[in-house]
């Protein structure tokens, strides 16, 4: 069975502080992506990787950063967390396109203070 | 851009069908996902459907596809308390390594006694 796992299943942190979320598959995936749920909005991609050391903005990377370093390894990072971004992160992976079966994560529910 | 949409609430009475609907735009649309997402746990690949196919049944699942009016939706037999949650319509299309997926913002499906 194909695993996903995030650091964190709960996490609160205070504004201005820098935030890591860490995501690994055991599934030697070639993508990973990283989202935010909130409600109402559905899934709202931040970020996406493809293979190490590559990615691509998503839909709302806007004080976000990612990092790839290993290609099971996919870390998203909050330089400066702010209020706004209180929210449930997800990861996923899947392997190459174009079939997209993606795997999630449980998510990690962010809180700033 | 690509959009997917759902609308936001279904009810259904226990043992009724449920029938959760979508609409794309992206006409050059490859797959179609259906995820189910339980309460505080990520999301979960129900069912997908390749483009060329009208018809996909797994189960109590059935997937339904309309090429010509965009239009996807997933039916629920003999629907019970377990099936209660938040069901995704997503859609890819590319086929680079650089794809992605498009998802709606989810129906959430209450079931009543």
């Amino acid at each position: 069975d194909v695993k996903v796992t995030q650091s964190s299943r709960y996490l609160v942190k205070r504004t201005g502080e820098k935030v890591f979320l860490e995501c690994v598959q055991d599934m030697d995936h070639e993508n990973m992506f990283w989202y935010r749920q909130d409600p109402g909005l559905g899934l709202r991609l931040i970020y996406f990787s493809y293979d190490v050391k590559m990615k691509e903005k998503g839909d709302i990377p806007e004080g976000y950063s990612v990092s790839r370093e290993k290609k099971e390894r996919f870390s998203l990072i909050l330089e400066s967390a702010s209020t706004n971004q209180t929210s449930m992160y997800l990861c996923a992976s899947n392997p190459s396109p174009p079939l997209q079966k993606q795997y999630f994560g449980p998510g990690t529910r962010l809180t700033v203070t | 851009g690509e959009d997917v949409e759902q609308s936001l609430f279904l009810s259904v009475r226990e043992g009724d069908s449920s029938v959760i609907n979508c609409t794309y735009t992206d006409s050059s649309s490859t797959y179609l996902y259906w995820y189910k997402q339980e309460p505080g746990a990520g999301l979960q690949l129900l069912t997908y459907i390749f483009s060329n196919m009208d018809m996909k049944q797994d189960q109590r699942l059935t997937v339904l596809l309309n090429k010509k009016d965009k239009h996807l939706s997933l039916r629920i037999a003999d629907t019970q308390t377990g099936d209660s949650a938040i069901y995704f319509c997503a859609e890819s299309s590319g086929d680079s390594s650089a794809s992605k997926i498009i998802f709606g913002s989810g129906t959430r499906l209450s079931i009543r006694p």
